[in-house]
């Protein structure tokens, strides 16, 4: 079974801290995204990577960067939080480009005061 | 604009009350369609994905089935552990995938 873990199930920050979630895979996947989740609106893409130390913007990239150093591993940043981040973070991991099946970690809910 | 649109945005049921939820989508390029399954509090879960129109595919009490416009979830003489929100995916052009936003089922015994 594919398992995608993420470092933290619930965050709590404050107003410009610097914010590091941390996604890890074991499935030996390409690709890996990291997307966050509002209610209404569904899933978003923040940013992916198809490869090491690769990174592309998705839909909504502005206040993040991400980081992919080892294949298994992408760390989402959040260079200085604020309110409106507050959200559920999810990231996945997939075999190829976009195509194959998504398989997502179990979410970090981030309260950012 | 591509977009994908799922309805109703919830639903509430009987137990053994069949229906259907929607997944409509105006994408060009279709490539495939994911459905997932997300409890309260968790990522989501995969289902099922259908790649042509006229596809369709079943796991225990549910069906997906997928024309060139929308797909369809059927959910057959449901059960309160069904409850949860269903999500579709497109991915169309080469790399590009759209989520809709969910519709939350409730399925009351």
């Amino acid at each position: 079974d594919v398992k995608v873990t993420q470092s933290s199930r619930y965050l709590v920050k404050r107003t410009g801290e610097k914010v590091f979630l941390e996604c890890v895979q074991d499935m030996d996947h390409e690709n890996m995204f990291w997307y966050r989740q509002d209610p209404g609106l569904g899933l978003r893409l923040i940013y992916f990577s198809y490869d090491v130390k690769m990174k592309e913007k998705g839909d909504i990239p502005e206040g993040y960067s991400v980081s992919r150093e080892k294949k298994e591993r992408f760390s989402l940043i959040l260079e200085s939080a604020s309110t409106n981040q507050t959200s559920m973070y999810l990231c996945a991991s997939s075999r190829r480009s976009g195509g194959e099946t998504q398989y997502f970690g179990p979410g970090t809910r981030l309260l950012v005061l | 604009e591509d977009q994908v649109t799922q309805s109703p945005e919830a639903l509430r049921l009987q137990e053994g009350e069949s229906s259907s939820l929607n997944c409509s989508y105006t994408v060009s390029g279709l490539r495939g369609l994911f459905w997932y399954r997300q409890d309260p509090g968790k990522g989501p879960e995969f289902l099922f994905t259908l790649y042509s129109a006229g596809e369709e595919k079943e796991k225990e009490r549910l069906k997906a089935t997928l024309t060139k416009k929308e797909s369809f979830l059927h959910i057959t003489a449901p059960k309160p552990e069904d409850s949860a929100t269903y999500l579709c995916a497109v991915h169309y052009n080469n790399n590009d995938m759209r989520f809709g936003a969910g519709t939350r089922l409730t399925v009351k015994p």
